[in-house]
């Protein structure tokens, strides 16, 4: 059974400050997803990566497959970035399509 | 762009009452989820659903839940009889295939009185 472990939990930050959110997963994945959470409750996805690094702005996520190991990075932090951040690992199911097992997620909080 | 819709948005029922919660998946999507999230809780998978069948499903998604997509375009939940412990926020998502990012929508939060 696969397990998405998130550090930290919670993160508070200045504005303009570099972010790291770091994830570890337990079995062989196919790929990741970096997901944000808004207060509401809507989730927005942000990257979806098997190998490498992304980027989109000042978000940049890595991926290493080997060590299990993800990270997601924010530059020049602003408050608007404020959410929950979520990793969440797609396993083959073994079925045609892939499920979600997801981490419990990053609260960051950027201060002004 | 195009995104998945949820309604309603909020839904309060009593104890025991069944719910039908509703799901518009992107329109050339081919795979459908719900996950369930309960308050202060991580994400949880609920079911998976492809080519009109049921493709995987949780220990949690029991006789008492079931999924239907009626006309080719809605995807529904159902919750028959609820319980308090089903009260929690529920997402459904949609994608084109395997390894493709998943699209969410905004969530039914479900409160079982």
């Amino acid at each position: 059974k696969n397990e998405v472990e998130q550090s930290p939990q919670n993160l508070t930050a200045q504005e303009g400050e570099f972010i790291t959110i770091n994830c570890s997963y337990s079995v062989g994945i196919s790929a990741l997803h970096w997901l944000q959470q808004h207060p509401g409750g809507g989730i927005v996805s942000l990257f979806m990566l098997s190998s490498g690094k992304k980027k989109h702005g000042r978000l940049i996520a890595t991926i290493n497959i080997q060590e299990k190991h993800s990270s997601l990075h924010i530059t020049a932090s602003h408050p608007r970035d404020s959410a929950v951040y979520i990793c969440a690992s797609f396993g083959n199911s073994g079925g045609s399509n892939y499920k979600l097992t997801f981490g419990k997620g990053t609260l960051l909080t950027v201060n002004p | 762009e195009p995104e998945v819709t949820q309604t309603p948005s909020h839904q309060v029922t009593q104890m025991g009452q069944e719910v039908i919660l509703r799901c518009v998946p992107i329109s050339n999507h081919l795979y459908f989820y719900w996950y369930r999230q309960i308050l202060g809780q991580k994400v949880e998978f609920l079911v998976s659903f492809y080519n009109n069948e049921i493709s995987e499903k949780s220990e949690i998604f029991d006789d008492q839940f079931s999924v239907e997509r009626p006309d080719g375009s809605n995807f529904t939940l159902k919750i028959r009889s609820t319980k308090l412990e089903d009260s929690a926020m529920y997402f459904c998502a949609s994608d084109r295939g395997a390894r493709q990012p998943q699209h969410f929508g905004d969530g039914t939060r479900l409160s079982i009185l």
